[in-house]
């Protein structure tokens, strides 16, 4: 069965970097863009970035862009995330989430999330 | 970037309930609204995408629909086990694919 597993999260200073891992199973990895949403503690789900299945194509949500890289590695079923010049409100549980596109091409959802990694950022 | 709004925040429901949530985007999606239920500590799981197109496996109490900027996820007959976090979100266009704010459904 599909399974993603997050790893990498933990405790670090501000401005410090940590690099989180989504190891890929059960699925075609390589088929499917992979995203990573993010959740602060009691709040809600924050969008984060995306990653094209064949890596050509990466977005991120404004707060990140400039800080954070997402990279995958499609021999190796792994999705990263690079994140550098870490700030207090970075602090979250980290998913990453497999998308799926329907048959059609027209609809995508997120059908597939791993059970994320928390960050705290804290001196 | 898409504003997504949902409505109410939080709400009380008895169980045999039925529960509307409403979500609304700042400009038109079209149909390009996915609704996720997350429960306490567990990752969020999909219910509904492209407004109205159930997930394979959600029971058929859970309903969606709506076009353009005003969409509804409607759940019949409440059960014990739907107590939890609705989210919205959209995949219109070119990413950030923004997420609602949640609705906590709470026991009455």
């Amino acid at each position: 069965q599909v399974q993603l597993v997050e790893s990498g999260g933990g405790v670090v200073q501000p401005g410090r970097s940590l690099r989180l891992s989504c190891s890929a199973s059960g699925f075609a990895f390589s088929n499917h863009a992979m995203h990573w949403v993010r959740q602060a503690p009691g709040k809600g789900l924050e969008w984060v970035a995306v990653i094209w299945d064949d890596g050509s194509t990466k977005y991120y949500t404004d707060s990140v862009e400039g800080r954070f890289t997402i990279s995958r590695d499609n021999s190796k079923n792994t999705l990263s995330l690079q994140m550098n010049s870490l700030r207090a409100e970075d602090t979250a549980v980290y998913f990453c989430a497999r998308e799926t596109i329907s048959e059609a091409g027209t609809w995508n959802w997120f059908d597939s999330w791993g059970q994320g990694t928390l960050v705290t950022v804290s001196s | 970037d898409i504003q997504m709004t949902q409505s109410p925040s939080s709400l009380s429901a008895s169980v045999g309930d039925r529960v509307t949530i409403t979500c609304r985007a700042s400009q038109r999606i079209y149909s390009y609204l996915n609704w996720y239920q997350q429960k306490p500590g567990k990752a969020p799981e999909v219910l509904i995408y492209a407004t109205s197109r159930l997930q394979s496996g959600v029971p058929s109490r859970f309903s969606g629909s709506g076009s353009g900027t005003d969409f509804t996820l409607t759940i019949n007959s409440l059960q014990p086990e739907d107590f939890a976090t609705y989210f919205c979100q959209q995949t219109y266009s070119t990413p950030p694919w923004t997420f609602g704010q949640g609705t906590k459904v709470e026991i009455k």
